[in-house]
């Protein structure tokens, strides 16, 4: 069965420093892997996906991750952080013909003025 | 636009009331899900649908049913037999019932009881 773990439960950086969000996979096979977020009070919205190919990947509003199959991880990044940046955010695991994917518990990300 | 919509975004549940939160998608998938949400413990899938008159448990389905009467509508009653129904509910839906998929996110329903 595939699971996904976040280490971290609540992150707290400085505006403007660099941001690293640490995820864990477990997959027999190549894993489909996401990055959401949510802002306080609403739903989540996609980041960015690794299906296949690059294994860095970019998204939206400046992040991107790094699938590393030797560590089994899929850490995002962000070289600056906003205050905007403040949110939960959400990896998630899932496979081809494998039903629906898995969510982690989330990452709270306080930013710092 | 195209997208997903929750009503209502606050309700409130008297003792020993079912109440009943909706979700309706225009996107044309195939698939639902509704989540359950509490503080520090991340998103706890409750029902998913793959298709119409089709609907399967998730991890914490007791006190809740469901309907899939439309391919749009995904409506989700929370029965008087859950007896901690205070959370904030997430409905999503994606274009096939898969991992690869990924999937969109209403805004959210948040559930108190009085």
């Amino acid at each position: 069965a595939q699971s996904v773990t976040q280490p971290d439960i609540h992150i707290t950086v400085s505006e403007g420093a660099s941001l690293e969000l640490r995820c864990n996979y477990s997959y027999g096979a190549t894993p489909y892997l996401f990055w959401y977020v949510q802002s306080p009070g609403q739903g989540l919205q996609l980041l960015l996906k690794y299906f296949s190919g690059d294994t860095l990947v970019q998204g939206i509003k400046g992040f991107e991750a790094e699938f590393k199959r030797s560590q089994s991880s899929f850490n995002l990044r962000k070289p600056s952080v906003h205050w905007s940046d403040a949110a939960e955010y959400f990896c998630a695991v899932g496979a081809v013909n494998a039903g629906k994917s898995t969510f982690g518990d989330g990452t709270t990300l306080t930013v710092k003025p | 636009d195209g997208g997903i919509t929750q009503s209502p975004k606050y309700l409130f549940r008297k003792e020993g009331q079912n109440v009943t939160l909706s979700c309706e998608q225009n996107l044309n998938h195939d698939a639902m899900y509704w989540y359950r949400q509490d503080p520090g413990q991340g998103l706890r899938l409750i029902y998913y649908s793959q298709i119409v008159n089709d609907f399967q448990k998730g991890d914490i389905a007791e006190g809740y049913s469901v309907s899939r009467e439309k391919k749009e509508s995904f409506p989700l009653t929370v029965t008087s037999a859950q007896k901690n129904p205070t959370a904030f509910y997430l409905c999503a839906s994606s274009p096939l019932l898969a991992g690869q998929e990924t999937q969109y996110f209403g805004p959210g329903t948040r559930l108190l009881v009085l």
